[in-house]
């Protein structure tokens, strides 16, 4: 079945430390988005990519990066600059072929990061 | 700037009655617009998008939403909630010069035996 994979679902960091979250999808999409939820503030963009080898800063981009080397797959760093990583993360993807339109969003399960 | 808002964070109501959940967006052009549900710890499955033609627009699940455009609304509905519909749920619109979905705060929707 196509779909999104997230992995690890669940993520313990000590303070200083920076963890990559993985995001591997098969529906050929050409578009992925990574999403940062926080409870009561809804789902904030922080990177997000429309083709391979290139990606954007969303609206929380500082403390993060990502890379998108292949079409499936869109990895996010939370790095120790991320002053407030404690959250649940959703990576996405979109068929994103148009760039003028934006279709329906199909998510992962997301990663819950606790920094201890 | 864009925005979504919705103006009920928590609603409760009994098994069986109707729901009304609302979205209000500040959007320059015609929006995309689209509502998903969460399970908790879960990602979010779409449950309908309107991008254009009838205003009205039926998704899974049983629920339905309208879209006004002189209210700058798209309210989600649904005629007799089933306590399997407890979930928080969202409202989005899509930007359409960049591909990406700006969401609501959420709904939590709480169902009573």
């Amino acid at each position: 079945d196509g779909g999104i994979t997230q992995s690890p679902k669940y993520l313990f960091r000590k303070e200083g430390q920076n963890v990559t979250l993985s995001c591997e999808q098969n529906l050929n999409h050409d578009a992925m988005y990574w999403y940062r939820q926080d409870p009561g503030q809804g789902l904030r963009l922080i990177y997000y990519s429309q083709i391979v080898n290139d990606f954007q800063k969303g609206d929380i981009a500082e403390g993060y990066s990502v890379s998108r080397e292949k079409k499936e797959s869109f990895p996010l760093t939370v790095t120790s600059a991320q002053k407030n990583p404690t959250a649940f993360y959703l990576c996405a993807s979109s068929i994103g072929r148009d760039r003028r339109i934006t279709g329906e969003l199909f998510f992962g399960e997301g990663s819950r990061l606790t920094v201890l | 700037a864009q925005s979504v808002t919705q103006p009920d964070i928590h609603i409760t109501v009994s098994e069986g009655a109707s729901l009304e959940l609302r979205c209000n967006y500040s959007y320059g052009a015609t929006p995309y617009l689209f509502w998903y549900v969460q399970s908790p710890g879960q990602g979010l499955q779409l449950l309908l998008k309107y991008f254009s033609g009838d205003t009205l627009v039926q998704g899974i699940k049983g629920f339905e939403a309208e879209f006004k455009r002189s209210q700058s609304s798209f309210n989600l509905r649904k005629p007799s909630v089933h306590w399997s519909d407890a979930a928080e749920y969202f409202c989005a619109v899509g930007a359409s010069n960049t591909g990406k979905l700006i969401f609501g705060q959420g709904t939590t929707l709480q169902v009573k035996p």
